[in-house]
């Protein structure tokens, strides 16, 4: 079966620091990795994906398959990236997202 | 920017009742999908549409629950009997095709469901 991790449900850092939102994945093939966002009030957003290997709003994440992670990183976090980030995978053949419980992201000012 | 549309944006229905979620997804997306988030737990996968049939479905998507795509551009979801259990955020998503954007999901802003 497959599942995503998120272990932290809440995470506060002040402007500027560096933030990293942790995921851990359990699968037993070759998934494809997402973070998706949702500010307040607003829709999910897919934020970026593993196989694009973007940089979105100054956020990246790498897939390490040894470790089983993906996890969102930003080196300076700003106030407006406060938001609930939720990782997501979905796994071969499938078009199904398979969601962690979300980690809410507060930036101090 | 096109984005995937729900209405109502909240239902609040008594247990017994049938009700039908309705979502226009971004036009010219293939591929549909329903969501559901009961307050405080994850977003779950219910159902994927494609070619007008069921692509895939999970175990919470069982007998009560049905979709269709009446006409070109809606595409709803039914729950023939709410539970009290049923009580949850509705997601519609839809995303394009090729190239792996089957995968590129954009969500609707949800429908409430409430039941009592």
């Amino acid at each position: 079966a497959q599942r995503v991790t998120q272990p932290e449900k809440l995470l506060s850092v002040f402007k500027g620091a560096p933030v990293e939102l942790k995921c851990n994945y359990s699968y037993s093939g070759s998934p494809e990795l997402f973070w998706y966002v949702q500010y307040s009030r607003q829709r999910l957003q897919l934020l970026l994906r593993h196989i694009s290997r973007e940089s979105i709003k100054g956020f990246t994440a790498d897939l390490n398959k040894g470790e089983t992670s993906f996890h969102l990183k930003k080196p300076f976090a700003q106030e407006e990236d406060s938001a609930m980030y939720y990782c997501a995978l979905t796994g071969a053949g499938s078009y199904q997202l398979t969601f962690g419980k979300g980690t809410k992201l507060s930036v101090i000012p | 920017e096109p984005e995937v549309t729900q209405t109502p944006s909240h239902q609040v229905t008594q247990m017994g009742q049938e009700v039908i979620l309705r979502c226009v997804p971004i036009s010219n997306h293939l591929y549909f999908y329903w969501y559901r988030q009961i307050l405080g737990q994850k977003v779950e996968f219910l159902v994927s549409f494609y070619n007008n049939e069921i692509s895939e479905k999970s175990e919470i998507f069982d007998d009560q629950f049905s979709v269709e795509r009446p006409d070109g551009s809606n595409f709803t979801l039914k729950i023939r009997s709410t539970k009290l259990e049923d009580s949850a955020m509705y997601f519609c998503a839809s995303s394009d095709w090729g190239q792996g954007l089957e995968r590129e999901q954009y969500f609707g802003p949800g429908t409430r469901l409430t039941v009592t």
